[in-house]
């Protein structure tokens, strides 16, 4: 069976510091991957998706980047965090294909202070 | 934008009783439809999927689909505490390069002893 994983499961980061958060992805290959975020409030926003290896696609323009440098692994970082970066960060994965279903990691709590 | 909208609630029903849960979209293209819920503090977890006009039933679940409409909804028979949720319609879209889930906002259930 596929399995999702993320880590950090919290983080609490100063304004102006850098970020690196992880995806991993067990049990399938070239899974569609996606990153989110979940603001206070707010509804899921999609902030990046990648078929496949070094292929990233972004939803929303800001300071965040994504990479996937592995068939199974998605990476989303900054450089410098801003307040506004605050939420909280999903990773999906769906199959190969047109499906359209997304399966969630158990998500990252980031603070930024 | 492809706006999908659903009341946010909360929505209280007793124990025991059946949960209505709707959704409308924008975009009469979308095929696929699905319903996520997400406990307080945790990740969404796909419950139920629909692609065709009609009914799907999966235990104490029924999606209900009308394209026509624009509409698909969420049936919760027999409703127990631990159904209480936020739960979340999206639907399938095409975004920038590639498909990606459109999610509203979602409802919050609250279901009473």
């Amino acid at each position: 069976s596929q399995t999702i994983h993320q880590w950090p499961a919290t983080l609490v980061q100063p304004v102006g510091s850098p970020l690196s958060l992880e995806c991993t992805v067990e049990g399938t290959s070239n899974p569609n991957l996606y990153w989110y975020r979940q603001a206070a409030g707010r509804g899921l926003q999609l902030l990046f998706y990648s078929v496949g290896i070094g292929q990233i696609s972004s939803e929303v323009p800001q300071n965040l980047s994504a990479s996937r440098p592995q068939d199974r692994q998605f990476i989303l970082s900054s450089k410098k965090l801003l307040l506004s970066d605050s939420g909280f960060y999903l990773c999906a994965w769906s199959p190969p294909g047109l499906s359209g279903e997304q399966f969630f990691g158990p998500g990252t709590r980031l603070t930024v202070l | 934008q492809k706006e999908v909208e659903q009341n946010s609630g909360p929505l209280s029903v007793p124990e025991g009783a059946i949960a209505s849960l709707n959704c409308t979209y924008s975009d009469r293209g979308s095929q696929s439809f699905f319903w996520y819920r997400q406990y307080s503090g945790k990740s969404p977890e796909l419950i139920m999927s629909i692609y065709s006009n009609g009914d799907k039933e999966d235990g104490r679940f029924t999606a209900q689909l009308n394209k026509a409409s624009q509409y698909v909804s969420l049936l919760i028979r027999d409703s127990q505490p631990s159904d209480s949720a936020t739960y979340l319609c999206a639907l399938k879209g095409y975004q920038g390069s590639g498909y990606a889930l459109n999610f509203g906002k979602g409802t919050s259930l609250l279901v009473t002893p």
